[in-house]
């Protein structure tokens, strides 16, 4: 059962141009969410969180939106850069069980 | 500051053969989670540590365990390896196992199992 949904293995775009990345979650006990983004031979790294409580939340160029309805979540990135390309993992976690739940992760890349 | 360390970064083995994978968090970290990587499948969480003590495990079967020692570093052990088991072995570590904090990760343990 598969409670983190990334439903787009890779997604093109060109530079300058918005990337939306998208997540789906079935859990309704999740309320802290992240995303991470991830080159070849190296680890995971941090990149944005939102809290349920929250909607939105920016930092520079990523956005990450939540719609608790839907359970759904997206990231923007705008404007996107040829170094953004990568594989973006979107994770979730909540309840009395603290760990965290990543999806399938969607490869991004960004022709210049 | 130094970041996750992960040792030994590749490595080959054979069927039925067993491994040790070793994980150095950061300073200070005293939660550490492993996460296995394979291609088509993101990143599937085995267990997790805190103070010593296994707190979660993930839905791998009991030849994949592993521990965690008084200084917050991690080992995890796969025996009778399997073809299967060929994967990124990731290791992160935060401050406490509570939800709202950043996983750190290591740059990960290639194993290849032939």
């Amino acid at each position: 059962d598969q409670q983190v949904k990334q439903n787009s293995p890779s997604l093109s775009v060109q530079e300058g141009r918005i990337s939306i990345l998208n997540c789906d979650y079935t859990n309704s006990m999740f309320d802290y969410f992240l995303w991470y983004k991830k080159y070849p031979a190296e680890g995971p790294t941090f990149l944005i969180s939102i809290s349920s409580i929250k909607d939105k939340n920016e930092d520079g160029r990523f956005t990450v939106f939540l719609n608790k309805s839907a359970k759904h979540l997206s990231l923007h990135i705008v404007p996107s850069q040829p170094g953004d390309s990568a594989v973006y993992f979107c994770a979730a976690s909540g309840g009395s069980n603290y760990k965290l739940t990543f999806g399938k992760g969607t490869l991004l890349t960004v022709n210049p | 500051k130094a970041g996750v360390t992960q040792t030994p970064r590749y490595l080959i083995k054979t069927r039925g053969q067993q491994v040790t994978l070793s994980c150095s968090p950061i300073s200070g970290h005293r939660s550490v989670s492993w996460y296995q990587q394979t291609p088509g499948q993101g990143l599937q969480f085995l267990f997790e540590y805190f103070s010593e003590t296994q707190r979660n495990k993930g839905n791998f079967p009991g030849r994949f365990s592993g521990r965690q020692f008084s200084n917050s570093r991690s080992e995890m052990n796969v025996s009778t390896l399997e073809l299967g088991d060929s994967a990124l072995y990731l290791c992160a570590s935060s401050l406490a196992p509570t939800g709202a904090n950043v996983l750190t990760f290591g740059a990960g343990s290639r194993l290849t199992v032939l």
